[in-house]
């Protein structure tokens, strides 16, 4: 069964700390998403990359950043975690050829306090 | 740029047929799809419309109009197990992203 596997189901962090989530696919996607999720707002995009060592800004860029350095794994980072970053975050691959089918991981709840 | 709007939450009863609506606005994209989510767990694929028309899969339909800049998930023969949060999602090609709605909240009851 093909697999989008989040490293942390839940994670607490403290105010300015740098935080990593880690996110690895065993689909041999080229495409992969970070997304955060909340109450009434839905999905949002962070990040995307089409390939190795690519990344394209999403629609809320601000306060992340991200690594490509292997084609199955993709890294979010926030440079200082602050409060209003608060929310669950998705990540998910697709294939070039299928890219409106996603399959996504089962996120990561991230708390900072 | 592109937005979507589905409604909150939609309520029906087991064996019911519901329609979960969603409009949206944007200046081009290549097709429209749908995700579930039940609550805790990974959104996951449902169907995808790139031309306009209804697309069936088992209990559960889209349709996609492109005159009226909207979109439907039909789900028949509702079970308790179809409770959970849909998504519409416009898939813009040349970028290769997901835009995705609010969500709309289906309740099932007995």
């Amino acid at each position: 069964d093909v697999k989008v596997t989040q490293s942390s189901r839940y994670l607490v962090k403290r105010t300015g700390e740098k935080v990593f989530l880690e996110c690895v696919q065993d689909m041999d996607h080229e495409n992969m998403f970070w997304y955060r999720q909340d109450p009434g707002l839905g999905l949002r995009l962070i990040y995307f990359s089409y390939d190795v060592k690519m990344k394209e800004k999403g629609d809320i860029p601000e306060g992340y950043s991200v690594s490509r350095e292997k084609k199955e794994r993709f890294s979010l980072i926030l440079e200082s975690a602050s409060t209003n970053q608060t929310s669950m975050y998705l990540c998910a691959s697709s294939e070039r050829a299928r890219v409106y089918g996603y399959t996504f991981g089962s996120g990561t709840r991230l708390t900072v306090v | 740029g592109q937005s979507l709007e589905q409604p909150s939450e939609v309520t029906a009863v087991e064996g019911a047929i519901v329609q979960i609506n969603c409009t949206y606005q944007t200046s081009g994209f290549y097709g429209l799809s749908w995700y579930q989510q039940h609550d805790g767990g990974a959104p996951t694929f449902l169907s995808y419309n790139a031309l306009d028309g209804l697309e069936e899969t088992g209990r559960f339909s889209s349709f996609l109009s492109r005159s009226d800049s909207y979109g439907y998930l039909l789900l028949q023969e509702l079970q308790m197990k179809d409770s959970a949060s849909y998504f519409c999602a416009l898939f813009s090609g040349n970028t290769g992203k997901l835009i995705f709605g609010q969500g709309t909240t289906l309740q099932v009851k007995p």
